[in-house]
């Protein structure tokens, strides 16, 4: 089945910054990648999504980067701000029907 | 919009007790829901997929007497957890798809204690 790794479990950034957070995943078959924001106590926030058809997406200060043939994905966020400050999580799926296997987790500390 | 409302968001009661969690999509209709647990600084764990007007699919290692899911309606699923002891302590969050080939969206979660 499908398995995503992700790393690192923690990175902390001083504020302006950019962090960058890497997720592998095993299965090939696998199209759909979400990035999640999840503040303590609080449900995942649903951040930027890519599919396998596309190579970058970006939102503002926020981007991901897909590579099919390593299948690795990673998130890349700049001029980091103390309210970037949470836990994010990678996940895949085989389509957003889908189940979504997920990663560990990073968490993002922001130093002002 | 995709708006997921979850309801208690803390539920502090004794053990023996059985709980009932609400998972409400506010502003579209969700054919399709996800109930999720999660431990303290770890990743989100799967227990079922909650489908309008069918049974529930859990996942292994799930008793489904125990996390009994009714979704009954496009905007509501629940999630009962029957005769609670210490050890169903945990946080509890759900997510709906928008549509088809849409991403999920999430509750802000009901943390449960039993003491």
């Amino acid at each position: 089945g499908e398995n995503v790794e992700q790393h690192p479990s923690t990175l902390s950034v001083q504020e302006g910054d950019s962090a960058v957070i890497k997720c592998t995943y095993s299965d090939s078959a696998s199209n759909y990648f979400p990035w999640y924001k999840q503040e303590l106590g609080k449900g995942p926030q649903l951040i930027i999504d890519i599919r396998s058809n596309v190579g970058e997406k970006k939102d503002q200060r926020i981007a991901v980067t897909l590579n099919k043939t390593a299948k690795h994905f990673s998130l890349h966020i700049t001029e980091t701000q103390p309210e970037d400050s949470a836990v994010y999580f990678c996940a895949a799926s085989k389509g957003s029907n889908y189940q979504l296997i997920w990663g560990a987790g990073t968490k993002l500390i922001i130093k002002p | 919009g995709a708006v997921v409302s979850q309801h208690p968001s803390r539920v502090i009661c004794k053990s023996g007790t059985s709980v009932k969690i609400e998972c409400r999509s506010l502003d579209f209709q969700a054919t399709t829901m996800f109930w999720y647990r999660q431990f303290p600084k770890q990743s989100l764990m799967l227990m079922a997929t909650s489908n309008e007007g069918s049974k529930a699919t859990y996942e292994q290692g799930v008793e489904k007497d125990k996390f009994l899911i009714n979704h009954a309606s496009l905007t509501l699923s629940t999630l009962t957890v029957t005769s609670a002891h210490p050890e169903d302590s945990s946080f509890y969050i759900c997510s709906a798809l928008t549509g088809d080939n849409q991403p999920q969206h999430f509750g802000d979660g009901t943390r449960l204690s039993i003491l």
